[in-house]
């Protein structure tokens, strides 16, 4: 099915690793989006894509880092992994062509520990 | 501040209820606002979007409403079932934020068999 997906679902790091989160969408969206959920705190943004090879901050950016060398790729890098980023990530794309707003599509989102 | 607010975090009923989840939001210049349902562990499924311009959208046994100059959106859910439970999140998208989306906390909805 055609939708948005995210690699790893799951991983375990120990503080100061570093990893890569990969989410893929073949939907020909131009827009794409990284968040993360936490409990009492909602969805909040960390960064995002208008097309290929942009990218901008969002509300919580600090600690992240983002690629979109590749329309349909979206990668979201963390450095040196702290306790305060173990979170759920979701990565989300959209299309907006004009004055037309058409609405968000989610990935199923990858469950970090930061230990 | 943009925020987008949900009343109450958490709600329980029998099954069969009709049912209205809110959501309130503190700025009027919205293109849209969207509803999502997130089942426990799951990313989020769009249920409806409402563009600026509508007053309502329906889609089975939901029917979201938007009132613009009031800030609020409803979700009414008629003749729940427990299949329906799950949290549901309404997200705004504001005229001055391009194409972001600012999310409530959500409702955690159990219909209880």
């Amino acid at each position: 099915n055609a939708g948005v997906t995210q690699t790893p679902k799951f991983r375990v790091l120990k503080t100061g690793q570093s990893m890569t989160l990969l989410c893929a969408q073949d939907m020909n969206h131009e827009y794409m989006y990284w968040y993360r959920q936490d409990p009492g705190m909602g969805l909040r943004l960390i960064h995002y894509s208008v097309g290929e090879g942009t990218t901008a901050k969002g509300e919580v950016p600090d600690g992240y880092n983002v690629s979109r060398l590749k329309k349909q790729n979206f990668l979201l890098g963390l450095e040196s992994a702290a306790p305060s980023q173990t979170s759920v990530y979701f990565c989300a794309s959209s299309r907006i062509s004009g004055t037309e707003n058409y609405g968000y599509t989610f990935g199923s989102g990858t469950r970090l520990t930061v230990v | 501040k943009q925020e987008v607010t949900q009343i109450p975090a958490a709600l329980s009923v029998p099954e069969g209820e009709n049912l209205v989840l809110n959501c309130s939001f503190t700025d009027s210049a919205i293109y849209n606002l969207q509803w999502f349902r997130q089942d426990p562990g799951k990313g989020l499924t769009s249920l409806l979007l409402i563009q600026s311009s509508q007053r309502e959208q329906t889609s089975g046994r939901l029917n979201a409403s938007l009132d613009k100059s009031s800030g609020r959106s409803t979700l009414y859910i008629a003749a729940s079932q427990p299949g329906d439970s799950a949290t549901y999140l309404c997200a705004v998208r504001w005229e001055t934020s391009g194409s972001r989306l600012t999310f409530g906390e959500g409702t955690q909805l159990t219909v209880n068999p």
